[in-house]
């Protein structure tokens, strides 16, 4: 059974250019979770979505960022007009049910996309 | 919100020696995650605990939760060179999805 998948590994973009994140959760799952990690601020939630559903974007910028996750293909963070901010790391989690509330369930981390933007 | 404190930031031990790290919430913990994460790549499941009093131990790696359910600490037995990394304790909220994070314990074995 494959992890989570993330792609690309590392993904470079000058100032002012789209950013685009993968994520395919584990086999089974069917909630994904996006953190991205700052130096020095550690692992921040961002978003919690279903399939075809923002379930909870609490932890989202206001502008330029936003998440999918379509009812075919993989869940897609798109971080539009990246600023140097945004250089972190981006993680992807997914469960095969929700976790808030008590839930026993383990989120499963993926490798990650180290953004880097110039 | 709810914050999660980690402590030691960093830890060199020497190879054999034992070690704990601790996380201590400023709220009830409805289930408290233990990762591990080596240097530039992701985060690895260790342990899950959600009841007040609960051990849970892999290999030479053991979690407890307190019974107030505000402080878990991760022991290791006998530190090899694999444990090195960074030691992350998570938390659901019992409301929210998220997982809250603490900044995580560097850990170094040395030779």
């Amino acid at each position: 059974n494959a992890g989570v998948m993330q792609n690309p590994r590392h993904l470079v973009r000058r100032r002012g250019q789209e950013a685009r994140l993968r994520c395919s959760p584990m086999k089974g799952h069917s909630h994904v979770y996006w953190y991205r990690q700052l130096p020095e601020e550690g692992l921040k939630f961002m978003v919690y979505l279903q399939k075809e559903n923002i379930i909870d974007e609490s932890g989202m910028p206001k502008e330029r960022f936003s998440a999918e996750f379509p009812k075919e293909g993989p869940s897609i963070l798109r971080i539009q007009q990246v600023v140097r901010g945004d250089s972190a790391a981006y993680f992807c989690a997914s469960s095969p049910t929700r976790t808030s509330g008590g839930g026993a369930d383990t989120q499963y981390f993926g490798p990650g996309t180290r953004l880097t933007v110039l | 919100s709810q914050e999660l404190e980690q402590s030691p930031q960093s830890l060199i031990v020497q190879e054999g020696k034992n070690l704990t790290i601790n996380c201590t919430s400023s709220k009830t913990l409805y289930g408290l995650y233990w990762y591990k994460q080596k240097y530039g790549e992701g985060l690895i499941f260790l342990m899950m605990l959600q009841k007040g009093g609960e051990e849970k131990s892999h290999e030479k790696i053991t979690a407890k939760l307190d019974e107030k359910k505000q402080q878990s600490s991760l022991h290791i037995t006998a530190s090899q060179p694999s444990h090195a990394g960074i030691y992350l304790c998570g938390a659901s909220g019992g409301g929210a999805d998220g997982l809250t994070f603490g900044k995580g314990t560097h850990l170094i074995i040395q030779p």
